[in-house]
Order: C-alpha cells, then sequence, then structure tokens
C-alpha cells in the first residue's frame, strides 16, 4: 500500500462548478495534513493546511479531515480556469516529515 | 524575491562531470530539504537538515553530497550521475519541527 494515494486523474470540472480532491494515507501517526499546488513546471505552493478533524474553510478552499478513516480531501469553489494545476496531497507521518501523493491534476474548463 | 532561492534552473551534465546545486531562503528559517521530483512519481525527500546539522539521509546514494554551511545556504553536491537521475531537484524550508515547508523553483537537471 502506498503511503499516501491520491486519483492522478486528470480531473476534468467546468468553470464555476466545486472541484473535489481526495488522498488517504497509511501512517496514523500523521498529525499535520498540507496541501500543495502546482503549476506545470513549477515549484510546489502550500495552498491549506489541516491538523483537527473537521472542515477548514480559507476563500473558495475547504480542506476536510478524517483522521479515524485516515481521508483528507480539499475542495475548490467555484473553480476557475487559473486553478489548473497538479495538488498534492501531504500528511506529516509520525516522524513529522512531509510524504507526497503523486497527486491529482486538475483541468478547469473554461 | 522568492523566499527560497535556488541556482541554477536548469543543468545539463555529462555522466563524469561534478556541479552543485545552491539553495538560500530568506524567511529565517532554520530547517532546509533536498526532494527529488521525477515524472510520474511522488515528491521523494532526500536529506534534512535541522539547525545545521543532517537529520535525515533517506538512502540516497553516494553520488549525491549534501552542505549545509549555515541555517540559510544549502547546497547538492553531484557526482558521477546516472541517466536515471535526471529530475527537479527541489529545496525547501520551514522552522525546525514544523512541518509546514515552503519551496524553491527548483533545478531542473538533465544528465547525459
Amino acid at each position: 500500500q502506498k503511503e499516501v494515494e491520491q486519483n492522478s486523474g486528470p480531473l476534468s470540472v467546468p468553470e464555476g462548478a466545486i472541484a473535489s480532491l481526495n488522498c488517504t494515507y497509511s501512517d496514523r501517526g500523521s498529525q499535520s495534513f498540507f496541501w500543495y499546488r502546482q503549476y506545470s513546471g513549477k515549484s510546489p505552493e502550500l495552498i491549506m493546511f489541516i491538523y483537527s478533524n473537521g472542515d477548514k474553510e480559507d476563500g473558495r478552499f475547504t480542506a476536510q479531515l478524517n483522521k479515524a478513516s485516515q481521508y483528507v480531501s480539499l475542495l475548490i469553489r467555484d473553480s476557475q480556469p487559473s486553478d489548473s494545476a497538479t495538488y498534492l496531497c501531504a500528511p506529516s507521518g509520525a516522524t513529522n516529515k512531509l510524504i507526497f501523493g503523486t497527486g491529482t491534476l486538475l483541468a478547469v474548463q473554461p | 524575491e522568492t523566499g527560497v532561492t535556488q541556482t541554477p534552473r536548469h543543468l545539463v551534465m555529462g555522466m563524469t562531470n561534478k556541479k552543485s546545486l545552491k539553495c538560500e531562503q530568506h524567511l529565517g528559517h532554520n530547517a532546509m530539504y533536498w526532494y527529488k521530483q521525477s515524472a510520474k512519481k511522488p515528491l521523494e525527500l532526500m536529506f534534512v537538515y535541522s539547525l545545521e546539522e543532517r537529520v535525515e539521509n533517506n538512502s540516497v546514494p553516494s553520488r549525491f553530497s549534501p552542505e549545509c554551511p549555515n541555517s540559510s545556504h544549502l547546497f547538492l553536491h553531484l557526482h558521477t550521475l546516472q541517466p536515471e537521475d535526471s529530475a527537479l531537484y527541489l529545496c525547501a524550508s520551514s522552522q525546525a519541527g514544523n512541518t509546514e515547508a515552503f519551496f524553491g523553483q527548483g533545478t531542473r537537471l538533465t544528465v547525459v
């Protein structure tokens, strides 16, 4: 089993729709969860983090965490073409180091 | 200027060459990281320096040699690389014990 699993996509959504990105992880010791956005040819950029079970909202982004199910998700409301990128899920792991998934490619269609 | 700066942005080297990648952070962080990103693979953590001490080496071949002379600078010395080492090499920094990491723009390395 991979440490962090993400659907590689591409996930295609129309402009203005909600994009839902999912991630499961294997390390039950993970305490912190990060979402990074990576545009093609660029480096990852931190967009959200969540530590507690439940939802955390920041503008158009909502992170959801369920530690019992070892599941974390990112919702993007009112998706824009500029949101088209690869989204990387990164739990911290029991050793407090970021463990990255392969990422989900999101394509927002105008 | 970004908080984490990497040079060069692109590097092509032969298998017998020696080169170095440089990373500099202006965020006041005291932990720095080297990651490797290959196509279709997750980001792989290579080395971690915390408070200028190497605290993690994830079974990286000895042809990669890191150096951290101070908390703001990190180097990755390369020698006798293989074509499969071609990848994007990313530097990141954070506060020690805090996993919220900030990345540099990366060095695209091609080994020929």
